[in-house]
């Protein structure tokens, strides 16, 4: 059964950046059926999509965060990463890690990470 | 972006209550609405795909139905276990968007 796990630093300086590293096991990163995405969700507010990637490095993500976003994924060591640069405190969130399922027909996000508070403060 | 729009922001019921969340597209998304339920502390966890397909594993009290701008979640006798915050996600476009949540608590 896939299950997911977030990893990186809670707590994270205005103006630097944010990394974080989900593990994925139960299943392999490379397979065909899934990218693998992050979504984060401001304290007591809705839930927003960050981006997804693709094992082979291929990404998409969300315009509304600009160039501030990178994805990478190590399939030697079956983990995706975000890096968010140039974090204030609006990007205080608990960051999820998520298998994003995709056909022709749907997609969903399911399962998901236990989700991870990064808190941006001085 | 396609916005998600779901009413009501909080709900108040009882066990065995019958419940009727809505969502509503900003323009029309086919079937491509997904429900999460999402306990305090917890991740989302996915209980319906396609707008009206079941998950394995999730009890059949709960069903949804919709397509194009308009959709609902429904669970048709409360149970103590499913008290918890509901949302909504379109899956018709990038980048895919959420509701702001449904929370679900106990009268």
């Amino acid at each position: 059964q896939l299950q997911l796990q977030e990893s990186g630093p809670g707590l994270v300086k205005p103006s630097e950046t944010l990394s974080l590293t989900c593990t994925v096991s139960g299943g392999s990163i490379s397979s065909n059926s899934y990218y693998w995405g992050w979504i984060r969700q401001p304290p007591g507010k809705g839930l927003e999509w960050i981006g997804n990637i693709y094992y082979s490095g291929s990404t998409y993500h969300n315009p509304s965060l600009k160039s501030r976003v990178t994805m990478s994924v190590d399939t030697s060591k079956n983990q995706f990463s975000l890096k968010l640069s140039s974090v204030t405190a609006a990007d205080t969130a608990v960051y999820y890690c998520a298998a994003f399922f995709s056909s022709s027909w749907s997609s969903w996000f399911d399962p998901w990470g236990q989700g991870t508070l990064v808190t941006v403060s001085s | 972006d396609i916005q998600m729009t779901q009413s009501p922001s909080s709900l108040s019921a009882s066990v065995g209550d019958r419940v009727t969340i809505t969502c509503r597209a900003s323009q029309s998304i086919s079937s491509y609405l997904n429900w999460y339920q999402q306990k305090p502390g917890k991740a989302p966890k996915l209980l319906i795909s396609t707008a009206s397909s079941l998950q394995s594993g999730v009890p059949s009290r709960f069903s949804g139905s919709g397509s194009g701008t308009d959709f609902t979640l429904t669970i048709s006798s409360l149970q103590p276990e499913d008290f918890a915050t509901y949302c909504c996600q379109q899956s018709y476009s990038n980048p895919p968007t959420f509701g702001q949540g449904t929370r679900l608590e106990m009268k």
